[in-house]
């Protein structure tokens, strides 16, 4: 069955530095998906991806966090500056259309910020 | 806007019981709604799904869901729990948000399997 992969599995980071977080989702699908799940809370929606552009963005997307497509195949965030409360399980998905409905999640990268 | 409730933190049952997880949603209108099961290490796999229609849903692994529009509830439910049903479970609803939907997810119930 087809997967959508995300490494690292674990990243620890200082404070204030750079992350990347990369994706590769599956292969036919067209709309790509940051979700992120601080220890304890809920799976929250960041932003959605769609023909090189974002789509949706939730308020904790604000202007430190950026998406790309760099090629055909991965799709990362990038953290510019990181703070303690960014550590998280971070989570891509992509489907083949929009909407919920065909959603497939990676198994995540726990992002530890120190 | 919409929400998501899972009352139970953490359930514990036996191998062989049966079990049912609750989830309450808030949502003016006709809700999809879904069940995630998350296993140690993996991503949210789907389980089942409701978007109209039967309101008893089956789905993988044995696993079924009712929902219930008078109680606002979508509860999930297993007759024999297995010990690899040891998992965290995830209720999602999801609404139409401009061109997309947009989930929200409950905080999940971490299941836990005696032997």
């Amino acid at each position: 069955e087809p997967e959508v992969t995300q490494t690292p599995s674990h990243q620890v980071t200082q404070m204030g530095q750079e992350v990347i977080l990369r994706c590769v989702p599956i292969s036919n699908h067209l709309y790509f998906y940051w979700y992120r799940q601080i220890l304890g809370q809920k799976v929250e929606f960041l932003v959605s991806f769609y023909n090189n552009e974002i789509s949706e963005k939730s308020e904790i997307f604000d202007d430190q966090f950026s998406v790309e497509r760099p090629d055909g195949s991965n799709f990362t965030l990038k953290i510019r500056s990181t703070k303690l409360e960014d550590s998280a399980m971070y989570f891509c998905a992509s489907s083949e259309r929009t909407g919920f409905i065909g959603y497939t999640f990676g198994s995540g990268t726990r992002l530890t910020v120190v | 806007a919409q929400s998501v409730t899972q009352p139970d933190i953490h359930i514990t049952v036996s191998e062989g019981a049966s079990l049912e997880l609750r989830c309450n949603y808030s949502y003016g209108a006709t809700p999809y709604l879904f069940w995630y099961v998350q296993s140690p290490g993996q991503g949210l796999q789907l389980l089942l799904k409701y978007f109209s229609g039967d309101t008893l849903v089956q789905g993988i692994k044995g696993f079924e869901a009712e929902f219930k529009r008078s109680q606002s509830s979508f509860n999930l439910r297993k007759p024999s729990v297995h010990w690899s049903d040891a998992a965290e479970y995830f209720c999602a609803v999801g609404a139409r948000s401009g061109g997309s939907y947009i989930p929200t997810f409950g905080r999940g119930t971490s299941l836990i399997v005696h032997p």
